[in-house]
């Protein structure tokens, strides 16, 4: 079973488009993430959300608007794509937030292409 | 403000040799170091985890060194082989930053 799994793994869309990535993770973690990695793959934090309560919410435009329904999702929501949003967009879950050890444990990541 | 920083970019070596990564972090508050590997297509993975309370770590052949006093930590991996081809990234956490902080990442190429 996947442990943190997202789609689509790939999506290719027009400039201008709105478009989610959906994510879902069955390891019982109150904490989820939003990672972007660039094309020189360096990996930054967008969001994290604590039992469906957004903690961090890093220096994002605000066309990313992230939603919890419940604690083992976390979507993404992209409004009027740009041509720099492509990316590999990882959701991610770690069992708790505000406490060392925290492991994180990643999808196999959405590859967003703009254009 | 890059509170992990890691060297090489990129690192290759040959098969059997040994691959060395560096990092250095800035805040005293850190008080976990994961080191993460990533395949191609693939997410980041968990490889090895070290606290400051141990000098050294070893799990196979591979193994986190880290030195408190100087606010760095390393990844050794022994006998490298074409299949650790990589990259790799260092992250720290702890305190009130319970959010992963990671290097920029090392791409590990093992040639045959």
């Amino acid at each position: 079973d996947t442990a943190v799994s997202q789609t689509p793994k790939y999506l290719v869309t027009q400039m201008g488009n709105d478009k989610s990535i959906k994510c879902e993770q069955n390891l019982g973690h109150d904490t989820m993430y939003w990672y972007k990695q660039d094309s020189k793959k360096f990996l930054k934090i967008m969001f994290s959300y604590n039992n469906k309560e957004l903690i961090i919410n890093e220096t994002v435009p605000n066309r990313f608007s992230p939603k919890s329904p419940d604690k083992a999702h976390l979507n993404l929501h992209i409004n009027s794509l740009e041509l720099g949003d492509s990316a590999v967009y990882f959701c991610a879950s770690s069992q708790w937030l505000r406490r060392g050890g925290n492991t994180i444990y990643f999808g196999e990541g959405s590859w967003l292409t703009v254009v | 403000q890059q509170q992990v920083k890691q060297s090489p970019q990129s690192l290759i070596v040959q098969k059997g040799g040994i691959s060395i990564i560096n990092c250095a972090y800035e805040n005293t508050a850190f008080d976990y170091f994961p080191w993460y590997q990533q395949f191609p297509g693939k997410g980041p993975a968990l490889l090895i985890a070290i606290r400051p309370d141990v000098s050294e770590k070893k799990e196979g052949r591979f193994t986190i060194s880290f030195n408190k006093s100087a606010k760095q930590f390393s990844l050794h991996i022994m006998d490298s082989q074409p299949g650790d081809s990589a990259t790799y990234f260092c992250a720290a956490n702890g305190g009130s930053q319970g959010n992963l902080i990671f290097g920029k990442g090392t791409k590990l190429s093992v040639k045959p």
